[in-house]
C-alpha cells in the first residue's frame, strides 16, 4: 500500500455522461498530480494542486476539471465523456511542490471505461 | 523541452536471465524514479535515483547525472517482472510535471 488511496478502482459508464474520481493523499502530503495514461501509452499530466490551490495545468481537456478539499483529498471530474476518455487515471502525491526525497508517490489508478 | 528515451522498447527474456534498461534524458534533471507497472495496470515505484546507485534486492539501478542516462539492471529475472518500465523525470522549471519516458515492455517466459 502506498498510502495514496484512489476510489474507485473501476468505472464503467455511457458516452455523455459525468463521473467523479477521488483522491487520498498520503498522509501529511500536500500536492496532489493527476494523471492520464490511454491504452499502450505513457502517463499525460493533467493537474497539479498544492495546498488547495491549483499550481499546474497540463494537458487537461476543457470538459475535465479538479479541485483539493481543505482535508488534502483531490477530485478529478470527467463530464461529457467520450469513448476516448477511456484510460487509467493516477493520482500522485508529495510533501510540497515538488518531488520528495523519495520522489512521488502513486496511487493504484482508477480504470475509466466509457461505453 | 526534456526529452526521455528508453531502451530497449520491448524485450523477452527467459526465467533466470539478467537485462539492462536504459533511459537518456536531453538536459540536467532534478528528479529521476524508474517505475515498475505490472500487467494489472498497478504503478510501482522502484527507485528514486537522480544520481548514485542503488540497490533493492535483485534490481539495482544506476544514474549518471553528468552523462545524463539512468541503467535498471534485473538479476535472476521470474515471470512476475513481466510489465512495463517507466523511467520519468523532473526538472524544476517544468513545474515540477514529471515527464515520462515511452517505457520497456519486458516479457519473461517461463
Amino acid at each position: 500500500d502506498s498510502g495514496v488511496t484512489q476510489t474507485p478502482k473501476h468505472l464503467i459508464t455511457a458516452t455523455g455522461q459525468r463521473v467523479t474520481l477521488r483522491c487520498s493523499p498520503r498522509s501529511g502530503d500536500l500536492s496532489v498530480y493527476w494523471y492520464q495514461q490511454s491504452l499502450d501509452q505513457g502517463l499525460q499530466f493533467l493537474i497539479q494542486y498544492y495546498n488547495g490551490e491549483e499550481r499546474a495545468k497540463g494537458n487537461i481537456l476543457e470538459r475535465f476539471s479538479a479541485q483539493q478539499f481543505p482535508d488534502l483529498h483531490s477530485e478529478l471530474n470527467l463530464s461529457s465523456l467520450e469513448l476516448g476518455d477511456s484510460a487509467l487515471y493516477f493520482c500522485a502525491s508529495s510533501p510540497r511542490q515538488g518531488p520528495s526525497t523519495g520522489g512521488y508517490t502513486f496511487g493504484s489508478g482508477t480504470r475509466l471505461t466509457v461505453v | 523541452g526534456i526529452q526521455v528515451e528508453q531502451s530497449p522498447p520491448d524485450l523477452i527474456l527467459q526465467e533466470g536471465a539478467n537485462s539492462t534498461l536504459r533511459c537518456n534524458f536531453s538536459d540536467s534533471v532534478n528528479n529521476l524514479q524508474w517505475f515498475h507497472q505490472n500487467p494489472w495496470g498497478q504503478l510501482i515505484n522502484l527507485f528514486y535515483i537522480p544520481s548514485g546507485t542503488k540497490q533493492n534486492g535483485r534490481l539495482s539501478a544506476t544514474t549518471v547525472a553528468t552523462e545524463r542516462y539512468s541503467l535498471l539492471y534485473i538479476s535472476s529475472s521470474q515471470t512476475t517482472d513481466s510489465g512495463v518500465y517507466f523511467c520519468a523525470v523532473v526538472r524544476m522549471d517544468s513545474n515540477y510535471q514529471l515527464i515520462w519516458g515511452a517505457g520497456t515492455k519486458l516479457i519473461i517466459k517461463p
